[in-house]
Order: structure tokens, then sequence, then C-alpha cells
């Protein structure tokens, strides 16, 4: 099956600091969402970037469906960042269901 | 925003025993919803796609009869985990998908912990 593989891992930042998220994707994908995941659980969905740029406030993404990768930009982090960041990846004709990626686990401190 | 709810959201029960989680679209509509299995420090694993009137599709690796899942209507959702060991213990997510012409989004309910002692 396809692989979604994320980086970092873990990362730590101060608040203020801007940080870039990457997804690998093994295959052709229909559709790429990039979620938060809060500290209670509840995953909010960030963005839905099958392709080209995104911004919304201090968060932007950017997919290269070509090369098989997405970015999402942190810029001026805050504590609210912190929690665990999941791309997800919709196969061609999946119908909706998605596979989420390793997942980056973010904590921001002041 | 579309709402999806889940209860329980916290669930701890005795090993051998049946647990029953529900999953609510609030909002709206949904003829299908997915339910995924997340385990500590990792990611989210899906188990079964719930259709509304017909049979769940699920993952391989996922036993059917171990995990039961019931989409008797528009709104609701129910994964009955029987006979639950310690392994079952995870947090549960439903989704929903909301179609709104021909854009359909996936809204993710707030999970529930299920512990099994």
């Amino acid at each position: 099956g396809i692989q979604v593989e994320q980086s970092p891992p873990d990362l730590i930042l101060q608040e203020g600091a801007n940080s870039t998220l990457r997804c690998n994707f093994s295959d052709s994908v229909n559709n790429l969402q990039w979620f938060h995941q809060n500290p209670w659980g509840q995953l909010i969905n960030l963005f839905y970037i099958p392709s080209g740029t995104k911004q919304n406030g201090r968060l932007s993404a950017t997919t290269v469906a070509t090369e098989r990768y997405s970015l999402l930009y942190i810029s001026s982090s805050q504590t609210t960042d912190s929690g665990v960041y999941f791309c997800a990846v919709d196969l061609t004709g999946g119908g909706n269901k998605l596979t989420f990626g390793t997942g980056t686990q973010l904590k921001v401190e002041l | 925003g579309a709402v999806v709810s889940q209860h329980p959201s916290r669930v701890i029960c005795k090993s051998g025993t049946s647990v029953k989680i529900e999953c609510r679209s609030l909002d709206f509509q949904a003829t299908t919803m997915f339910w995924y299995r997340q385990f500590p420090k990792q990611s989210l694993m899906l188990m079964a796609t719930s259709n509304e009137g017909s049979k769940a599709t699920y993952e391989q690796g996922v036993e059917k009869d171990k995990f039961l899942i019931n989409h008797a209507s528009l709104t609701l959702s129910t994964l009955t985990v029987t006979s639950a060991h310690p392994e079952d213990s995870s947090f549960y997510i439903c989704s929903a998908i909301r179609a709104v012409g021909p854009q359909e989004t996936q809204y993710f309910g707030p999970g529930t912990r299920l512990l099994v002692l």
C-alpha cells in the first residue's frame, strides 16, 4: 500500500519561531489534507490541498503532486500550536478513505 | 460548521465484556462514516468504512466479528468491540462524510478512549 512519511517526527520550538513540516507519499493521490490533533485528541482540518499553495493566517501549505510531497509552514509559532500534525492522503479513486502519515509531534515553548 | 460527536468519550471495562461506541453527525446526514484506531504515540489507522443501509467494509487485518459496525441511520454509526481484551485498549475515532454538491468533506469526532482491564 501507499507509504506516507512525515518529518521531522518531533520538533521543539521557541514561541515566535517558524517551522516547516514535510510529508512524502509514495504514490499518486487524489487528495491530500493536513490535520492538527490537539492534546485532547481532536483532529482539526487545516488544509485540503491536493496541489498548489494555500494560506490561512500563520499557516500555509504547498503540495507538489508530481514530486509526491507536501509542506506545512508554521510562522510565528504559539504555544497553542502544540500537538501532532498529520498529513493524510486519499488514493486516486479511493472514495475518501484516508491514509494518515506518521505524524510530527510539535511542542512550542515559551 | 459540521459537527460529529462520539459517545462515550472515555470508557473503562473488564476483559471479556463488550463495549459500544456511538458516532453521530449532528447537523448533516452521512451515508458514509469511517472508524479509525490510534494507539499511543502512533498514527491513525483506518479500521472500516461504515455505509448506511449496507454492510461495513473492513480493512485488511481487522476482524469483522470482533469489531461490529452498524450504520442504522443517516446520522448514527456504532462500533461494538466484542469480548474486549487489554490489547484492544486504544483511542477510537470516527469521521463522517458531508456532501455539499460535488464536494465531500470528512469531519472527525472527538474520539473515545477505551481502556480494557
